[in-house]
């Protein structure tokens, strides 16, 4: 089973800046197979970027994906305070899908 | 538009079992492969199974083997998950979510969440 470990837990920062977000993998994953969801409380996931670095449909370009093999790094170039979520890792190349324990963007 | 919606909130007590259904729209129904996840109240994401809906064969996570059956019904365009022996630790939201294309297998559509809780 491959395990996702996403760091920090939680980001402090202030609108306007540069958020990077990590997930490693304990095992190598295939680019083509990794995820990052953003998830807002009270509300499902919402996929953002797929196949490491392509963005969902009507994801804004501030949001980058990045890496291969074990490290992946999901990166929001200036923050809007509708970025102030929880982020996860995914990878859906073998089973079980696991996501990672996210990542807290908070309000500085 | 995609959609999918899921069934009402439910309480059960300890050693039951609970189905919850998701129903489909807005696209060919046996398409694409439909996953389960859940979420523990203030906790990650959990992945628990995924059912091909054309055919019905399922794939579940090893924690949920022989507690998690998915299933799927055609004519309504639903599929449903039903987990037995049920225990306080699977007190969650049970999502279902749907993979965006045949080719991107990402979970691009999702529920809106069943609160399950499990208690005596």
């Amino acid at each position: 089973e491959i395990v996702l470990t996403q760091s920090p837990g939680t980001l402090s920062l202030s609108p306007g800046e540069r958020a990077t977000l990590s997930c490693r993998a304990s095992q190598s994953v295939s680019s083509t197979f990794l995820a990052w969801y953003q998830q807002k409380p009270g509300q499902a996931p919402r996929l953002l970027i797929y196949g490491a670095s392509t963005r969902a449909t009507g994801i804004p370009d501030r949001f980058s994906g990045s890496g291969s093999g074990t490290d992946f790094t999901l990166t929001i170039s200036r923050l809007e305070p509708e970025d102030f979520a929880v982020y996860y890792c995914q990878q859906y190349g073998r089973s079980p899908r696991g996501f990672g324990g996210g990542t807290k963007v908070e309000i500085k | 538009q995609v959609q999918l919606v899921q069934s009402g909130a439910e309480v059960k007590k300890p050693g039951a079992s609970v189905k919850v259904s998701c129903m489909a729209s807005g696209y060919t129904f046996t398409t694409y492969y439909m996953h389960w996840v859940r979420q523990a109240p203030g906790q990650g994401l959990e992945w628990m199974g995924i059912i091909n809906p054309s055919g019905g064969s399922t794939s579940y996570a090893q924690k949920f083997q022989g507690r998690v059956t998915m299933t799927r019904d055609t004519s309504t365009s639903t599929v449903y998950m039903e987990l037995s022996s049920l225990r306080s630790e699977d007190t969650a939201v049970y999502y279902c979510a749907r993979e965006c294309t045949g080719v991107v297998m990402a979970l691009g559509y999702w529920g809106q969440g069943t609160l399950v809780t499990v208690s005596s």
